[in-house]
């Protein structure tokens, strides 16, 4: 069974940088896995971030980046600020029509 | 503008069924791939079917033999047929329009996404 991981907690000061990893139980994650990032407030739908490893969406501000570090996708914030408080998504392309999200990462600025 | 609105969303007794619908505008559900994606209380995303344009379609093990994603491209809307269904599908169930590259390629990512439908199995 294919597992999607990622860093339960996070947390990083305002203005600091942080990334957010996503990787695979078994096997390394590749740009043909496709990476999105996704961030999610209480309450609201998830939000696009990043697209295809390291597109980011439209309107997304450029303190966001995506990239492959060693064997997972990554999600880098700089200049962290308070409403980047969040919770933080990632899903990886099987193949085969299948898609599997990673557990969600709760990324808190103080 | 592109939205997705979903509907049918409610309280069902386990066992029981419910048909979700997702309705589209600014772009064509049928010329499009088009995911299901839930969330439990308190828990992280879940995939759970996908269509594409051709008609194929593909389900998360979880809902496999139980939910059935279709769409009427006349009133260019998305639908999912939950059937069987048990306390653990209880989710906020959103739509979402799978992401094209600007070479015409699938992306594989989900944008934009509905604003979600609850379904509470419970008895």
């Amino acid at each position: 069974q294919t597992v999607v991981t990622q860093e339960p907690s996070f947390s990083v000061s305002p203005g600091g940088t942080v990334t957010l990893t996503c990787g695979l139980n078994s096997g390394s994650v590749s740009t043909n896995n496709y990476p999105s990032w996704y961030q999610q407030t209480p309450g609201q739908a998830p939000r696009t971030l990043i697209y295809s490893t390291n597109t980011r969406s439209s309107g997304v501000p450029d303190r966001f980046s995506g990239s492959i570090l060693g064997n997972k996708a990554a999600l880098t914030i700089t200049g962290a600020q308070a409403d980047d408080e969040s919770d933080y998504y990632c899903v990886l392309y099987m193949g085969g029509g299948i898609w599997v999200f990673g557990g969600g990462t709760k990324l808190t600025v103080l | 503008e592109v939205q997705l609105v979903e509907s049918g969303g409610g309280l069902v007794q386990p066992g029981g069924s419910l048909r979700l619908s997702c309705a589209a505008s600014g772009f064509s559900v049928s010329s499009n791939y088009m995911s299901w994606v839930r969330q439990a209380p308190g828990k992280g995303l879940e995939w759970v079917s996908v269509i594409y344009s051709g008609g194929s379609t593909y389900y998360a093990d979880s809902v496999k033999g139980r939910f059935t994603i279709s769409r009427d491209n006349s009133k260019n809307t998305l639908f999912l047929q939950m059937n069987s269904l048990r306390a653990e599908d209880t989710a906020v169930y959103y739509c979402a329009r799978g992401g094209i590259l600007p070479s015409n390629q699938k992306g594989n990512w989900f944008d934009p996404w509905g604003q979600g439908t609850l379904v509470t199995v419970s008895s």
